[in-house]
């Protein structure tokens, strides 16, 4: 089945203890992207990656980093997480690079982090 | 600073009946503009989009008009059916030598009343 994958699905951790949340995908798509949604401000784009080892800041960089080593693979990592990152992070995926015009974008199920 | 607005938190429409979701945006950079839908506990999932040379754009019972002079799209859903209730995000890209940026509306919930 085509489909993104995010782990882990629910995430409680405290201020400053680095986590990973990893998004995989099986449709061969070049580009990947995460976002947060947040009650009142919708999804806002953190990053993105057109592709292999090509990534670059969204709406909202700041406090997260990425990697794209592999095509089908593109993590969030919060290296020193604080409360204002709780919030509900989604992974896309798209087939093209996004320089031919945007394509739909496939969400994942979302990862629902809580930052004490 | 939100590039891509939707004024209406909530809409309530009748089945059967047109339902008319609405989106400003302010970036007249923006070269395409998409429709998602989502439902509690799920990724959000693509329903229409249009280019920015385009003005009106058609799929089955979902109709995307953009007005770019006003810098205004809207979807309409015709007819409504209550398996539409769901929060719509109306979004916005634009395009850099990295790939597209995209920026999402705060969306708005439809409730489609049986």
């Amino acid at each position: 089945e085509a489909q993104v994958t995010q782990n882990p699905r629910y995430l409680i951790t405290v201020t400053g203890k680095k986590l990973t949340v990893t998004c995989s995908q099986n449709m061969n798509h070049e580009y990947m992207s995460w976002y947060r949604q947040d009650p009142g401000l919708g999804l806002r784009q953190i990053y993105y990656s057109m592709n292999v080892e090509v990534t670059d800041k969204g709406d909202v960089p700041e406090g997260y980093k990425v990697s794209r080593k592999e095509k089908r693979n593109f993590p969030l990592i919060l290296e020193s997480p604080s409360p204002n990152q709780t919030s509900l992070y989604f992974c896309a995926s798209t087939p093209f690079s996004g320089l031919a015009g945007a394509n739909e974008q496939f969400f994942g199920p979302g990862t629902r982090l809580t930052v004490l | 600073d939100q590039q891509v607005k939707q004024n209406s938190p909530s809409l309530s429409v009748q089945e059967g009946r047109i339902s008319i979701l609405n989106c400003d945006y302010t970036n007249s950079m923006f070269d395409y503009f998409l429709w998602y839908k989502k439902y509690p506990a799920e990724g959000p999932t693509f329903l229409i989009s249009i280019s920015s040379i385009k003005d009106k754009n058609e799929d089955g019972r979902f109709t995307v008009f953009l007005n770019k002079s006003a810098k205004h799209l809207s979807l309409h859903i015709v007819p409504s059916q209550p398996g539409d209730s769901a929060v719509y995000f109306c979004a916005a890209s634009t395009r850099k030598n990295t790939g597209n940026q995209f920026y999402f509306g705060t969306g708005t919930s439809l409730t489609v009343i049986p």
